[in-house]
């Protein structure tokens, strides 16, 4: 079946602009995680949705980042006025509905600041 | 706070070697314990997991991990490598009852054929 799929693949934006970063996830699976990676490290936790409740936002490194979840299914990340250090590959992953959840990744896509 | 630490960040190896990639946590509770894989070019992909019982566990293209909770560990062997193992290699826990994990930063793995 259809895996994670994540929109665009490769996004090149000026400092100070806004993006948004989609993701699909399997259908069915009712969680969704966001996460960040920088050259070199890990992967840094952003945010998790689990189906219709408050999502955990403990990872979100400013107010410039936010994330929506419509219908339990699509997200989009949004990061506003963006800067530098906000380039890395972002990945989205999502699980099924027993846990701990094995996770699902997408493709990722790859954010330069310039 | 959780932590997750890979002191092995780059391991280079000849096909036929075995391999051993160091994974320990810091945590102060039940965890699981996940390695996932990234091939080149493509998706990171779960390679196993532990969550109770057997610590010994195995995973796919004949991975395994031992779960030693007296030394915080999980690394991951595997008796003999191949080429196509080449990746780069992710230690994850989650504690007991939480479902946000923390990720190690990875070990690339090469094999020369």
């Amino acid at each position: 079946g259809a895996g994670v799929s994540q929109s665009p693949s490769n996004k090149v934006t000026e400092k100070g602009k806004d993006v948004e970063l989609r993701c699909d996830p399997i259908s069915g699976h009712t969680a969704l995680y966001w996460y960040r990676q920088s050259l070199g490290q890990g992967l840094e936790f952003l945010i998790y949705f689990q189906g219709n409740s408050a999502p955990d936002k403990s990872g979100l490194p400013s107010d410039r980042f936010s994330a929506e979840r419509t219908g339990g299914s699509v997200s989009t990340l949004t990061i506003q006025r963006t800067q530098q250090e906000d380039s890395a590959v972002y990945l989205c992953a999502s699980g099924g509905t027993s846990g701990p959840y094995e996770q699902y990744f997408g493709p990722g896509t790859r954010l330069t600041v310039t | 706070a959780q932590s997750v630490s890979q002191h092995n960040h780059h391991v280079i190896l000849s096909e036929a070697a075995s391999l051993e990639l160091g994974c320990n946590y810091s945590y102060g509770g039940t965890v699981n314990l996940f390695w996932y894989v990234q091939y080149p070019g493509q998706h990171l992909q779960l390679l196993l997991k532990y969550f109770s019982g057997d610590p010994l566990v195995k995973g796919i293209k004949g991975f395994e991990a031992e779960f030693i909770k007296s030394k915080f560990s999980f690394n991951l062997r595997k008796p003999s490598v191949q080429w196509s193992d080449t990746a780069e290699y992710f230690c994850a826990l989650t504690g007991r009852g939480s479902y946000i994990p923390t990720f190690g930063r990875g070990t690339s793995l090469i094999v020369h054929p």
